[in-house]
């Protein structure tokens, strides 16, 4: 079974500053991907960016990019220039191979970007 | 192309009853997971259909069923709700055909026992 941990309930900085939140997960399988989402208030749940296990290079998205770290089962998200509508709740997520759509979330983390 | 949706947006119910949602997802995708978010449990896998046929299942009760039309609308049905079923819950749509699939989210239906 697979287990995701996110250590940090609330998180704020202000409008502009950078921030990265934290993510630690298990799984003893080899070929998984890793996933952060966003919920804003709205309740739309929003991919954000995603990491394939088996690619070392850390995937980046605009803004957003991960520093991620499998020996360590590490999966960290850092948001440059942040911005208002920034401010949500952020979920990381890892889901294995073909054929099991199913996610594990942690519990994550809130974070508000203060003007 | 339109975004996954889901009916009803909200929900009040009380303990006993049964209550059935839907989910119709993206035109094209054939896989629909649903989850469960409560605050005190987080976000929580019930089960996914893939072409009419449930392919993985969460660890919840017997009480949580769903399926899955031959269009891949899909429903979850809970029944003898209890308090403990007050939860947004979520459905996602996927093609679910390829090595790796993204989820599409729909909006939730917030479903209140009481």
């Amino acid at each position: 079974a697979q287990t995701v941990t996110q250590s940090q309930p609330e998180m704020s900085v202000q409008e502009a500053e950078t921030v990265t939140l934290s993510c630690t997960y298990d799984t003893s399988e080899n070929n998984y991907y890793l996933f952060w989402y966003k919920q804003p208030p709205s309740r739309q749940m929003i991919l954000v960016i995603r990491q394939e296990a088996y690619k070392q290079q850390n995937a980046t998205e605009n803004r957003f990019s991960v520093n991620f770290q499998k020996a360590a089962k590490s999966f960290s998200l850092k948001i440059s220039d942040s911005q208002l509508g920034d401010t949500a709740m952020y979920f990381c997520a890892v889901q294995l191979n073909f054929g099991n759509e199913k996610l594990t979330f942690g519990t994550g983390t809130r974070l508000t970007i203060i003007p | 192309k339109a975004g996954v949706t889901q009916t009803p947006r909200y929900l009040i119910k009380t303990r006993g009853q049964q209550v059935t949602l839907s989910c119709s997802p993206i035109s094209g995708h054939r896989s629909v997971s649903w989850y469960q978010q409560t605050p005190g449990q987080g976000l929580q896998f019930l089960f996914e259909y893939f072409s009419e046929t449930q392919r993985n299942k969460g660890n919840f009760p017997g009480r949580f069923s769903g399926r899955q039309f031959s269009n891949s609308r899909s429903e979850m049905n809970v029944s003898t709700l209890e308090l403990g079923d007050s939860a947004l819950y979520l459905c996602a749509s996927s093609p679910g055909t390829e090595f790796y699939n993204e989820q599409f989210f729909g909006p939730g239906t917030r479903l209140t026992v009481l």
